[in-house]
């Protein structure tokens, strides 16, 4: 299986400052053939199931604030999250889609300083 | 817009076969891979398996033996089995659509508590 960790394992970020959560596989998950990373991430609230952040390792999906971007390749990944909101206080979880069985990271906790 | 909905008991005897059923309203379940991913409380993501709309699976090898999951196109609707139960498959379940264009899950379920407990 393709192992996935995420550092830290928790921060708090002031109102308007940058929050960064770095990811790393086991493993390259990103495909030559088409030069794409198979890494997504996903935000989730307390008490509420995952939402879909970014694919593709660096593409946002459709209505999410664009001051959520990502980046990296091979087994290296960043989340960062630009000018923090209050809305934002999540735990995040980077995916590997790379292969079977899909596989998730630890997740990351942020929170308002 | 697309809409799932996870329904099942919420506590299941040890040794027993845990069923959950995924109604999928807004869009049809034909053409996307439909998965099954659990969260036991204050933990990360473990994904199960999918299935297509066609009946093709893929499971978690770490379940396969005790994994099966099934769709009824005519109800519109994809299940969820796991055999011989442990207190280790608590866990908050989720269904959730994997969009192949992208090869993510782009919609999930609110999710159900199942509870593994005598």
């Amino acid at each position: 299986d393709v192992v996935m960790t995420q550092s830290p394992d928790s921060l708090a970020v002031s109102l308007g400052e940058r929050a960064t959560i770095n990811c790393k596989s086991s493993q390259s998950i990103s495909y030559i053939s088409n030069n794409k990373n198979y890494l997504a991430w996903y935000q989730q609230k307390p008490g509420q199931s995952p939402k879909l952040l970014i694919y593709w390792a660096s593409t946002r999906e459709s209505g999410v604030p664009d001051r959520f971007s990502g980046s990296g390749s091979g087994t290296d990944f960043t989340l960062t999250i630009n000018s923090l909101q209050a809305e934002d206080v999540a735990v995040y979880y980077c995916h590997q889609y790379y292969t079977i069985p899909f596989t998730f990271g630890p997740g990351t906790k942020v929170d308002i300083k | 817009q697309v809409q799932l909905q996870e329904s099942g008991p919420g506590l299941v005897k040890p040794s027993e076969t845990l069923s959950l059923t995924c109604s999928v309203s807004g869009g049809s379940i034909s053409s996307y891979f439909w998965s099954w991913i659990r969260q036991p409380a204050g933990k990360g993501l473990e994904w199960l398996g999918r299935i297509y709309s066609t009946g093709i699976t893929n499971y978690n090898p770490s379940l396969k033996s005790r994994i099966t999951m099934s769709l009824d196109t005519s109800k519109n609707q994809f299940s969820l089995k796991l055999s011989s139960v442990t207190a280790a498959d608590t866990a908050v379940y989720y269904c959730a659509r994997f969009r192949s264009d992208v090869n993510v899950f782009d919609i999930w379920g609110q999710g159900t508590m199942v509870s593994v407990s005598s």
